[in-house]
């Protein structure tokens, strides 16, 4: 089971075009961490929001964190063949002892030349 | 290396049979942690460790799969008896401190097929 739904799971765009990848949970997270992953590989962090509200840009990614901390997004303006991958988000809960984080379901993306 | 590192990449295994994961996490960092990756999905944790305890071990699918990290470094996953359902990568990450928003590494992953 996990905590964080990701929408849309597949999504298939020309070289150019503009996205916007959404993560949803009914839980408040200490912060929210955005991946990238390749095949074989393992997730490669791209950022981190902590404060709700918040919003980080890279380059053309633009990363918000929702107000209430239980939700973000992902907007990649002009997207390019070398933004193919797995995007995944990841809710970190923080308890005594340890930390967690949690990942979302995960949003493959094609683009197109 | 540098980043952590996994062995092996890939393992082929027999229903029925034991399996052992090895994982080396970034020198010096002090937590470490287990995730499952089923095809097309996102990790799942498994379990964590803080130096050699395990502090959480609620995530392991079932009592064939143990973990370990006696010396508070090198980390080994150990499926017993597998079955079909434990193919999946199993990627390992460890973080400097247990703090929130500290940044987490991950492994390239180990990837098992139970045939």
């Amino acid at each position: 089971t996990q905590l964080l739904e990701q929408s849309p799971q597949f999504l298939s765009i020309q070289e150019g075009e503009n996205l916007t990848v959404y993560c949803n949970s009914s839980s408040v997270f200490s912060s929210l961490q955005w991946y990238r992953q390749e095949p074989g590989e393992g997730p490669v962090l791209l950022v981190t929001v902590v404060t709700g509200g918040e919003v980080k840009k890279l380059k053309r990614l633009t990363f918000q964190f929702g107000d209430a901390r239980k939700d973000s997004s992902l907007h990649i303006t002009a997207a390019q063949p070398g933004d193919t991958g797995l995007y995944l988000c990841a809710g970190e809960k923080v308890r005594t002892g340890a930390n967690n984080l949690f990942f979302g379901t995960g949003t493959r993306l094609t683009v197109i030349p | 290396g540098a980043g952590v590192s996994q062995s092996p990449r890939y393992k082929v295994a027999k229903r029925g049979q034991d399996v052992a994961l090895r994982c080396d996490p970034i020198s010096g960092h002090v937590s470490l942690f287990w995730y499952q990756q089923a095809l097309g999905q996102g990790p799942e944790f498994l379990t964590y460790f803080q130096n050699e305890a395990q502090l959480d071990k609620s995530g392991l699918p079932s009592d064939r799969f143990f973990a370990e990290r006696p010396e508070g470094s090198v980390s080994t996953l150990k499926i017993q008896r597998t079955q079909q359902e434990d193919s999946a990568v199993y990627l390992c990450a460890s973080s400097l401190w247990e703090e929130a928003g500290n940044t987490i590494y991950f492994g390239e992953g180990s990837w098992l097929t139970v045939v």
